[in-house]
C-alpha cells in the first residue's frame, strides 16, 4: 500500500479557499486517490476520488499532476462547519469492488471566524 | 448513500468481559470492514468481514481476541473479548459495494471504555 504524507494541521479563515496537498511518491499504476473527511465523534465521510488530472464535485476539487506522486484537495470558500480531519488515501480496487487503504494521521483543518 | 448504524453507540465495560458490537447496513453490500480508532488518532483496520467465510485479519489482530461474524450481506458483528483498558477505543464498521459504488461508507462508531 502506498504511503501518504500530508500536513498535520492547517488553519484558514472563513470564506477562503483551502488547499491540502498529499504526497504519495510510491503510488502504483492501479492506485486511486481518495479523500475522506471526519468530524469529531463521527465516522469518516467520502469527499472525492480520482485517478489523474482534475476531478470536481459539489463539495471539492481534486488536482492530480501527471506523475501522480501528489494530489491536492481544494475546498472552496470554507465555513466553520468544514473544521474536520481530512484523510488522503491511496489504494487499488480489488476484484471484490473495494479499495483497500491505510489511513494516515490526516490533516486537521481549523476554520477560524 | 446508504445508512450504516452501529449498536451500542457507547459502553463502559469491566476488564475481563466481552462486548459484541453490531453493524447494520440498510442495503446489501459487497464488503464490510472493522476499524479501531484511538482518541485523536487515525483509523487502523482490524479485519475484513467476509460473508459466508471467516474474516480476514490484519497484522496484529487475531480471531480469538476479535471474533467477527457476517451472516448476511447487510449485517456484521465484532466482539472484543477478554477486554483490558488498552481496548478502550472507538470501533467503526464500514461497507463498500453499495449500489455499485466502491468507496467505503462508515458507521458512526462505538465508543468503548474499559475500566
Amino acid at each position: 500500500l502506498a504511503k501518504t504524507t500530508q500536513p498535520i494541521s492547517m488553519d484558514s479563515y472563513e470564506g477562503q479557499e483551502v488547499n491540502i496537498t498529499c504526497s504519495h511518491n510510491n503510488i502504483a499504476t492501479n492506485d486511486y486517490i481518495t479523500w475522506y473527511q471526519q468530524f469529531p465523534s463521527q465516522g469518516p465521510r467520502f469527499i472525492i476520488q480520482g485517478y489523474k488530472t482534475k476531478v470536481t464535485n459539489e463539495v471539492a476539487s481534486l488536482f492530480i499532476p501527471a506523475d501522480r506522486k501528489s494530489s491536492t484537495l481544494s475546498l472552496p470558500r470554507v465555513s466553520l462547519s468544514d473544521t474536520a480531519v481530512y484523510y488522503c488515501l491511496v489504494g487499488a480496487f480489488h476484484s471484490g469492488g473495494y479499495q483497500k487503504v491505510t489511513f494516515g494521521i490526516g490533516t486537521k483543518l481549523q476554520v477560524i471566524p | 448513500s446508504a445508512v450504516i448504524s452501529q449498536k451500542p453507540s457507547r459502553d463502559i465495560c469491566q476488564r475481563g468481559t466481552s462486548l459484541t458490537i453490531q453493524c447494520q447496513v440498510d442495503s446489501q453490500v459487497t464488503m464490510m470492514f472493522w476499524y479501531r480508532q484511538q482518541p485523536g488518532q487515525s483509523l487502523t483496520l482490524i479485519a475484513t468481514a467476509n460473508q459466508g467465510s471467516e474474516a480476514t485479519y490484519e497484522s496484529g489482530f487475531v480471531i480469538d481476541k476479535f471474533p467477527i461474524s457476517r451472516p448476511n450481506l447487510t449485517f456484521s458483528t465484532l466482539t472484543v473479548s477478554n477486554m483490558s483498558p488498552e481496548d478502550s477505543s472507538i470501533y467503526l464498521c464500514s461497507a463498500t459495494g453499495l449500489a455499485g459504488q466502491e468507496t467505503q461508507y462508515f458507521g458512526p462508531g462505538t465508543r468503548l471504555l474499559v475500566l
